[in-house]
């Protein structure tokens, strides 16, 4: 397996845009986390889905943020409209079991709103 | 609400010195998760640790979960440059979420 694929890499985009980010879990893993990266907050998690349900978003900053799961292999973070605060490191991350098991992330997004 | 807590912030190591990140919480743990971050990458599971006073090696790691599982540590002998990177430890708020602490950065001195 390649394991977690996220797409893009990076990403530039001018404020009030709208951003799209892209991820496939490990095939088999019924966890989905969407994390994001700062310096000043660390990791933090956006929202997690369980078989493609979403069970918790209480971490997703304000309405702009969305995600979506429409089937196992793949999800999809959308921010609309972007603001220069959202830049950060986003990072996916898929595991078999929640947080009995070890969670394998991807690469992540890098988001730089200007 | 639980968080895990992790020290020091930043270690600066001369090469083949030893050196121990701490982490810990204010209630505890069913287990507890290291990850590392090299330089511009992405987490890497480490170790995951279960029961209370339980020790596992990694080679030069040595990781260690409290008696009580609300404390646990990551001991590095003998630092190479490989090494580099932060070392985050991770708990479970519940089934699902887990807190990362906020990471130990490590730099090596040649």
């Amino acid at each position: 397996d390649a394991g977690v694929i996220q797409s893009p890499r990076h990403e530039v985009t001018e404020m009030g845009q709208e951003v799209t980010l892209r991820c496939k879990p490990i095939s088999g893993h019924n966890s989905l986390f969407w994390y994001r990266q700062t310096m000043m907050r660390g990791l933090e998690l956006l929202i997690y889905f369980n078989n493609n349900v979403p069970i918790d978003d209480s971490g997703m900053p304000e309405d702009r943020f969305s995600a979506k799961m429409p089937n196992a292999s793949f999800s999809t973070l959308k921010i609309q409209p972007s603001e220069p605060r959202d830049s950060a490191v986003y990072f996916c991350a898929s595991s078999l079991d929640r947080v009995w098991t070890e969670a394998f992330f991807g690469q992540g997004t890098r988001l730089t709103v200007v | 609400g639980q968080q895990v807590m992790q020290i020091p912030q930043y270690q600066h190591v001369q090469e083949g010195e030893d050196f121990t990140t701490y982490c810990n919480s204010s209630t505890t743990l069913s287990n507890i998760q290291w990850y590392k971050q090299r330089p511009g990458g992405h987490p890497v599971f480490l170790i995951q640790l279960v029961k209370s006073g339980e020790v596992k090696k990694q080679k030069r790691l040595t990781f260690q979960f409290g008696e009580a599982k609300k404390n646990s540590s990551l001991h590095i002998t003998a630092t190479q440059t490989t090494d580099v990177g932060t070392y985050f430890c991770a708990g479970p708020l519940n089934d699902y979420k887990l807190s990362f602490g906020a990471g130990t950065t490590v730099t090596v001195r040649a």
